[in-house]
């Protein structure tokens, strides 16, 4: 069935550091979907990139869609403690299927 | 609006007892799915359903079961539990799109 692979599992950066991680699907997606969980509580929708190549930006965070729809990534720039927590993906073919989560923690 | 509502929030259960869990959805959403997520791991999709009186497996639906009777509402089902059923569950609903957690139930199975 499909996989849907994320690293790293873990990342420990300083403030003010960049923060990247890495989605790979082993099929073609026709979307990915971003997903935040803060430590404790829930995860919560980012953002959802649909077509290849996309690129969409919100305050700090980069989301990218590869050409080939079948990885993403999520890069933070100057990372802030407001940050902390569990990323995943969710890539989509037919159903959605969840990647392990890449966790951040800052140091401040 | 509510949005996705779980209870209860913790619970303890003996080496087979059984339980429901219940989840609640005020947004009309058609889509309602069940996780479950092991310390330090990701989530996994136990069942899912895509309208009331459909309900259908994710990847890990041994010793669960589910029901869709209307579209608000969609309880999981335990039955005989067992440690391995320790976890956290995440109830969701969707329009298609994203998808809305609940705020989860921690259960521990001793």
């Amino acid at each position: 069935g499909q996989q849907v692979m994320q690293i790293p599992q873990y990342q420990h950066v300083q403030e003010g550091e960049d923060f990247t991680t890495y989605c790979n699907s082993s099929t073609t997606l026709s979307n990915i979907q971003w997903y935040k969980q803060r430590p404790g509580g829930h995860p919560v929708f980012l953002i959802q990139l649909v077509k290849s190549g996309e690129v969409k930006k919100q305050k700090r965070l980069t989301f990218q869609f590869g050409e080939a729809k079948k990885n993403s990534s999520l890069h933070i720039t100057a990372t802030q403690t407001t940050y902390v927590g569990t990323y995943f993906c969710a890539g989509r073919a037919g159903k959605s299927t969840f990647g392990d989560g890449t966790t951040l923690t800052v140091k401040p | 609006n509510a949005g996705v509502t779980q209870t209860p929030k913790f619970r303890i259960l003996k080496i087979g007892q059984s339980m429901t869990l219940q989840c609640t959805q005020d947004m009309n959403h058609n889509y309602m799915y069940w996780y479950r997520q092991d310390p330090g791991m990701g989530l996994k999709l136990i069942y899912y359903s895509v309208g009331a009186g459909i309900t259908d497996k994710g990847e890990v639906p041994n010793g669960y079961n589910v029901s869709r009777s209307t579209t608000e509402d969609f309880p999981l089902r335990l039955e005989l539990a067992a440690p391995s059923q320790t976890s956290v569950y995440f109830c969701a609903s969707s329009n298609g799109n994203e998808q809305f957690f609940g705020p989860g139930t921690r259960l521990t199975v001793l």
